[in-house]
């Protein structure tokens, strides 16, 4: 009964590749998150979908897309991986509102060769 | 613009100490606050969190925290540490408007808890 699952843990890929990391919330949140920590833990935002509406779009490389299929799921498709892509990603989900909390799944160590 | 500034990157204290994690707040309003904590290989975990009201709010697993508004400080403390209560503790802030909750985290604090 995992509240917001990742897929895959792990991923170690090639530079120059393209690859996706899955994200699927069962709290029935309407909004859900994508962040990148990096080698130093610090943590930031990369985007947001409310009911499948991109509402936060942070400065992030435009080989990042996300995509909402529906409200239970965020993917997050990288293009063309560089070196500096390597850390881990963290999907999370919440209610509408700025005092909602979010609950966080356990990422996704991407690391680049 | 708004950041968060946790000053200790790392702290270490023997089990049944207590603990005290700072947090300092840069924000034109008193923003929605929040603790929260990352063990090992996991993702994060909310301890507690300050929207109004009451300065001095409680959490999970003993946590508490105090709001300061003077001070732009939201500090978390413990009366008595844990072995298991080691892990990175982030502090982060909400903007009040926008509808939406863009969190904004600091560095973070390693805690370390000697036997």
């Amino acid at each position: 009964d995992t509240a917001v699952s990742q897929t895959p843990k792990y991923l170690v890929t090639q530079m120059g590749n393209d690859k996706s990391i899955k994200c699927e919330q069962n709290l029935g949140h309407d909004t859900m998150y994508w962040y990148k920590q990096d080698s130093k833990k610090f943590l930031k935002i990369m985007f947001s979908y409310n009911n499948k509406e991109l509402i936060i779009n942070e400065t992030v490389p435009n080989r990042f897309s996300p995509k909402s299929p529906d409200k239970a799921h965020l993917n997050l498709h990288i293009n063309s991986l560089e070196l500096g892509d390597s850390a881990v990603y963290f999907c999370a989900s919440s209610p509408p509102g700025a005092n909602q909390p979010q609950h966080f799944g356990d990422g996704t160590r991407l690391s680049i060769l | 613009a708004q950041s968060v500034t946790q000053p200790d990157i790392h702290i270490t204290v023997s089990e049944g100490a207590s603990l005290e994690l700072r947090c300092n707040y840069s924000y034109g309003a008193t923003p929605y606050l929040f603790w929260y904590v990352q063990s090992p290989g996991q993702g994060l975990q909310l301890l507690l969190k300050y929207f109004s009201g009451d300065t001095l709010v409680q959490g999970i697993k003993g946590f508490e925290a105090e709001f300061k508004r003077s001070q732009s400080s939201f500090n978390l403390r413990k009366p008595s540490v844990h072995w298991s209560d080691a892990a990175e503790y982030f502090c982060a802030v909400a903007p009040l408007s926008g509808g939406y909750n863009k969190l904004i985290f600091g560095a973070g604090t390693r805690l370390a808890v000697h036997p």
